[in-house]
């Protein structure tokens, strides 16, 4: 079974808007985390927010904040006030506590910024 | 700039070519992995090492041999390699204690004819 499901493929947004990019994930362990990650046309990976299970309050950088929803297994990304720089792949991820390092990624979503 | 750097950017090989991807991190960090992103699947690990001890290994083929010689530098050897690991490799890095912020190279463009 997919641990982290990410359902669009690709979405569109115009340019200063807020965009919600989905995430869904599947864990039986009590302590987890959850990030998400920018992958821009030149292939790198930059690390964007993180969201431990503990965590009391939704997760926040500036523009990005991760809004979680613990008993629906969710932690969508939102993006405000969007820039022409971010139109890019985003995946999202998780982080098992039994499981040491590794990480579980998502799909990915693509997002374009029109201007 | 990022703080993890990887060559080659491009590679293309023979099935029955040996050669060596690198990776080397500036930050200071004392984890390293290895990951794989194929065009069709999500991102997959291969391998971890902390402090230079290898602590994962992702079910991957023999035919991929990681080597950390220090915690700056990273080496994924290849030999034999098959049409379906043409991919884009990944190399990250991290704080061992904060292995959930971390850092990736740009990647290695991997086809293989």
């Amino acid at each position: 079974a997919q641990k982290i499901t990410q359902t669009q493929p690709g979405m569109f947004v115009q340019e200063k808007e807020a965009v919600t990019l989905d995430c869904t994930y599947d864990t039986s362990d009590p302590s987890y985390g959850l990030f998400w990650y920018k992958q821009p046309s030149s292939g790198e990976m930059i690390f964007l927010i993180y969201q431990g299970s503990y965590d009391q309050q939704n997760a926040t950088e500036g523009r990005y904040s991760l809004n979680f929803q613990k008993a629906r297994k969710s932690a969508n990304l939102v993006i405000s006030a969007s820039q022409l720089g971010d139109s890019a792949m985003y995946f999202c991820a998780m982080r098992e506590n039994n499981a040491g390092n590794m990480l579980t990624f998502g799909g990915g979503t693509r997002l374009m910024v029109k201007p | 700039e990022t703080g993890v750097t990887q060559t080659p950017r491009h590679l293309v090989m023979g099935m029955t070519n040996k050669k060596s991807l690198k990776c080397e991190q500036h930050l200071g960090h004392n984890a390293m992995y290895w990951y794989k992103q194929s065009a069709k699947k999500p991102l997959e690990l291969m391998f971890v090492y902390n402090f230079k001890e290898q602590t994962e290994n992702n079910s991957v083929p023999s035919r991929f041999s990681p080597e950390c010689p220090n915690s700056s530098h990273l080496f994924l050897h290849l030999h034999t390699l098959q049409p379906e690991d043409s991919a884009l490799y990944l190399c990250a890095s991290s704080l061992r204690d904060r292995d959930y912020e971390q850092y990736f190279g740009p990647g290695t463009r991997l086809t293989v004819t």
